[in-house]
């Protein structure tokens, strides 16, 4: 079983400070997605990526793919409370039927 | 475009009871999954189907059942409700069967077993 362990569980910070959050496995993926989810919703695809080494920027969002493909992290530059949310990260093993391993997902929190 | 939708949005059981789960997509996507998400355990794939006629298990299919007669329509059945089903289920859709793509969530259904 491929197992995705996202860090920190838990953030809380104010508007204006950046932050960073890690998504790690012991297994390779061939992609990893990140999602963030609000209360009462379902999560709301972010962005993919899929090459070693990748960087995809998103406003002030900024992903990044390990070069082993093997980890992944977010990076929000200047939070808003707008950021608030439960950010998942998910990676596909490889090109079959059988879904997507989730990490437990880090809940952040931006105070005004 | 509704996208992704699930009805009931909350439901109460009793321990023993059945009932299905509606999920239905109007973007003639091929690939449709449920996931159920609990506190500390994060999404977990219940059950798949690649296209109309095929399904499949993912990782915890025990208890429910599902099946696809139509493209647009993928509903989950409990069989006989146990508490241990609380949570929350989520289904969603992509263009192919490729886990790699994008993945449109419906809003879920809260789902209370006592």
């Amino acid at each position: 079983t491929q197992l995705l362990e996202q860090s920190p569980q838990f953030l809380s910070i104010q508007e204006g400070e950046n932050l960073t959050v890690y998504c790690n496995s012991s297994s390779v993926f061939s992609s990893l997605q990140w999602y963030r989810q609000e209360p009462g919703e379902g999560p709301v695809l972010l962005v993919t990526v899929v090459t070693g080494g990748e960087v995809k920027k998103l406003k002030r969002l900024t992903f990044q793919f390990g070069d082993a493909r093997k980890d992944s992290s977010l990076h929000i530059t200047a939070a808003q409370p707008g950021d608030t949310g439960l950010y998942l990260c998910a990676g596909a093993a490889g090109g079959g039927a059988d879904g997507l391993t989730f990490g437990k997902g880090t809940h952040l929190i931006i105070q005004p | 475009n509704a996208g992704v939708t699930q009805t009931p949005k909350f439901q109460v059981l009793k321990t023993g009871q059945s009932m299905t789960l509606q999920c239905a997509q109007d973007m003639n996507h091929e690939y449709m999954s449920w996931y159920r998400q609990d506190p500390g355990m994060g999404l977990r794939l219940i059950h798949y189907s690649v296209g109309a006629g095929i399904t499949d298990q993912g990782e915890v299919p025990n208890g429910y059942n599902v099946s696809r007669s139509t493209t647009e329509d993928f509903p989950l059945r409990l069989l006989s409700a146990a508490p241990s089903q609380t949570s929350v289920y989520f289904c969603a859709s992509s263009w192919t069967y490729r886990a790699d793509q994008p993945q449109h969530f419906g809003d879920g259904t809260r789902l209370s077993i006592l």
